[in-house]
């Protein structure tokens, strides 16, 4: 079967970094997508990587090792503003897109 | 900047009624998507459509059907809802396969009692 793993819930503190994991196991792979969910709107595309290595984007970097089945979401310089679940998503061989249960992320002042 | 529309925001059914919901998209991508998000889950597709008067089973199709008539329109109906059926349905299209990425509308959430 395809799943894929994140922690439930990370607590961190504002102006901190936090790294938020995802592990996959899926039929094939053609890429990996990480998502924003504020609390009752619309998922946002925050970074996509096919390819090992650090993507970095402002304060938001995306890690991927295709080997290990792993990657993780880097924030840093934590705003309160980033309080949100953070969906991570595996396209298959299929294209269609496999999605975790999502991270819920608590920013303290 | 409209992006992804849906149609309606909230619903209450009752058990055997029937309802479609409506997305736009004024982005002109070709593929379109409908899910469902229920908590401690990840999205689940229901079905897809790789343009205009195509559609597709995703993994959870069992009590939807779709339809396609307009490359700019993704209908989603429930024949007879179920409660099985409540949770929060989102609409997304993308421009293609690959690294492209999805963008969503802001949900219906639809409540069958």
């Amino acid at each position: 079967g395809q799943n894929i793993d994140q922690p439930t819930e990370m607590t961190a503190t504002e102006g901190a970094i936090v790294q938020i994991n995802c592990t996959y196991q899926t039929s094939g792979f053609n890429g990996l997508f990480w998502y924003q969910q504020h609390a009752g709107e619309a998922p946002t595309f925050l970074s996509y990587n096919v390819l090992d290595g650090l993507e970095e984007k402002g304060r938001f970097s995306s890690f991927l090792s295709r080997s290990k089945g792993y990657s993780y979401l880097l924030l840093k310089e934590l705003q309160m503003k980033d309080s949100a679940s953070y969906l991570c998503a595996v396209m298959d061989s299929n294209y269609q897109l496999i999605w975790g249960a999502g991270t819920k992320l608590i920013i303290k002042p | 900047n409209a992006g992804v529309t849906q149609t309606p925001k909230f619903r209450v059914l009752k058990t055997g009624q029937s309802m479609t919901l409506l997305c736009a998209q004024d982005m002109n991508h070709e593929y379109m998507y409908w899910y469902r998000q229920d908590p401690g889950m990840g999205l689940r597709l229901i079905h897809y459509s790789v343009g205009e008067g195509t559609t597709a089973k995703g993994e959870v199709p069992d009590g939807y059907n779709v339809s396609r008539l307009k490359k700019q329109n993704f209908l989603l109906g429930l024949e007879s809802a179920a409660p099985s059926q409540t949770s929060v349905y989102f609409c997304a299209s993308s421009q293609g396969e690959g690294g492209q990425p999805q963008h969503f509308g802001d949900g219906t959430r639809l409540s069958i009692l």
